[in-house]
């Protein structure tokens, strides 16, 4: 069964690194997304992506993060200056989107981002 | 926007059927109800969704109320493998739209 993978599994930074965090969406998906999830905290909406821009990005997406599909399989997220707080499980999505009925998000197992 | 509303954790035993609830009597009548869950450690899983009749699939059933205000995800015979945080996902627009994950229901399943 097709799968969102991601890589890193763990990454390890010091404050004010900047990271890239990778995704391989399933293959024939049109939309592209970004979550984190602090520890014991909610789910968290960053960024959805679809025809090589963003759709939608909710306020913790700030000038910080940038997102790049570089090729026609890779979704970056990059994080120019990492703070203490972007410690957190970032998870990649994708979604088909063929029609409401079919509105399925996909995750990634996620990356744990380690800010030190 | 159209809010859910399910209870922080539930208890069940092993092998036996569990219904987990959601409220949504926001939602308007083009929106699809869908549950995903987070099993620990890992990346949220899409689980089951429907409009108005009941559904069902591989992992659950969804029976969805008549007048659609409330939903409830059906796990026939619960294994330990189904320990995990259920959530039901208020609808969102199109396939631009992050999904808002609330805290969802803590599923814990007793051997």
């Amino acid at each position: 069964e097709p799968e969102v993978t991601q890589t890193p599994s763990h990454q390890v930074t010091q404050m004010g690194q900047e990271v890239i965090l990778r995704c391989v969406p399933i293959s024939n998906h049109l939309y592209f997304y970004w979550y984190r999830q602090i520890l014991g905290q909610k789910v968290e909406f960053l960024v959805s992506f679809y025809n090589n821009e963003i759709s939608e990005k909710s306020e913790i997406f700030d000038d910080q993060f940038s997102v790049e599909r570089p090729d026609g399989s890779n979704f970056t997220l990059k994080i120019r200056s990492t703070k203490l707080e972007d410690s957190a499980m970032y998870f990649c999505a994708s979604n088909a989107f063929d029609g409401l009925a079919k509105n399925i998000q996909y995750f990634g197992a996620g990356t744990r981002l380690s800010v030190l | 926007d159209a809010k859910t509303t399910q209870p922080n954790s539930m208890e069940s035993n092993e092998e036996e059927p569990v219904h987990l609830p959601c409220n949504h009597s926001t939602i308007s009548g083009t929106d699809y109800i869908h549950w995903y869950r987070q099993l620990p450690s890992q990346g949220p899983e899409y689980v089951i969704h429907g409009l108005t009749s009941n559904v069902n699939n591989r992992m659950a059933s969804l029976a969805i109320a008549e007048d659609r205000k409330s939903s409830t995800l059906i796990l026939h015979r619960a294994t330990l493998r189904d320990a995990a945080v259920y959530y039901c996902i208020p609808p969102s627009g199109g396939g631009a739209d992050g999904l808002t994950f609330g805290k969802g229901t803590h599923l814990i399943i007793q051997p």
